[in-house]
């Protein structure tokens, strides 16, 4: 059965960082592109950043570039999201999604989710 | 690219056809992906590529459309199809999805 697992989230002060964690299974992890897409409080969904299943090709929301680093650990099974310099609008559930190619853009889709760890931006 | 949806809420019964609407502000060819969200849970894909349904998801369900204008079709409502559906463009990054389309019970 293929799962992801995210954790990580938390409270936080405005400025400060947060390494968000996702651990996949059931799937073969380095041949899929990986996305993390949020949601605020109330509202509709916000992708955020999505890395190729090599992790050589990285993209961003312009709402989090040069803040946000994605990344992932093939050999463990597990994708990250570093959050720096985090603001108030930047509170939401964060979710992981399982791309359904390799390299994106190519007509992805999200077609496995994790079940979200809340992050909370506040003093 | 920008997404828009129409209606942003709507009220129907059990039973009902109900058809929502997503439109690109610039051609997407057919790479528009179609999720249902619930209440407290994560996203799931129904339908991606404009029409190509899931593995597992109800044949009432459909999708249809290219370059701009897309729409997805429940064809009879049923009380587990009412949630918030959103559409998602991945012709390009970054990945935007629509504001969604909220399906209450009439």
């Amino acid at each position: 059965e293929v799962q992801l697992s995210e954790s990580g989230g938390g409270l936080v002060q405005p400025g400060g960082s947060l390494r968000l964690s996702c651990a996949a299974s059931g799937f073969t992890f380095s041949s899929h592109a990986m996305s993390w897409v949020r949601q605020a409080p109330g509202k509709g969904l916000e992708w955020v950043s999505a890395i190729s299943g090599s992790g050589g090709s990285t993209f961003y929301a312009d709402s989090v570039k040069g803040r946000f680093t994605i990344s992932r650990d093939n050999s463990k099974n597990a994708l990250y999201l570093q959050m720096n310099s985090l603001r108030a609008e930047d509170t939401a559930v964060y979710y992981c999604a399982k791309d359904t190619e390799v390299v994106p853009p190519a007509g992805d889709a999200f077609d496995t989710w994790g079940q979200g760890t809340l992050v909370t931006v506040s003093s | 690219i920008q997404m828009t949806q129409s209606p942003s809420s709507l009220s129907a019964s059990v039973g009902d056809r109900v058809t929502i609407t997503c439109r690109a502000s610039q051609s997407i060819s057919g790479y528009l992906n179609w999720y249902q969200q619930k209440a407290g849970k994560a996203p799931n894909l129904l339908i991606s590529a404009a029409s190509s349904l899931q593995s597992g998801v109800p044949s009432r369900f459909s999708g249809s459309g290219s370059g701009t204008d897309f729409t997805l079709t429940i064809t009879s409502l049923q009380p587990e199809d009412f949630a918030t559906y959103y559409c998602q463009q991945s012709y390009n990054t970054p990945f935007t999805f629509g504001p969604g389309t909220k399906v209450n019970i009439k």
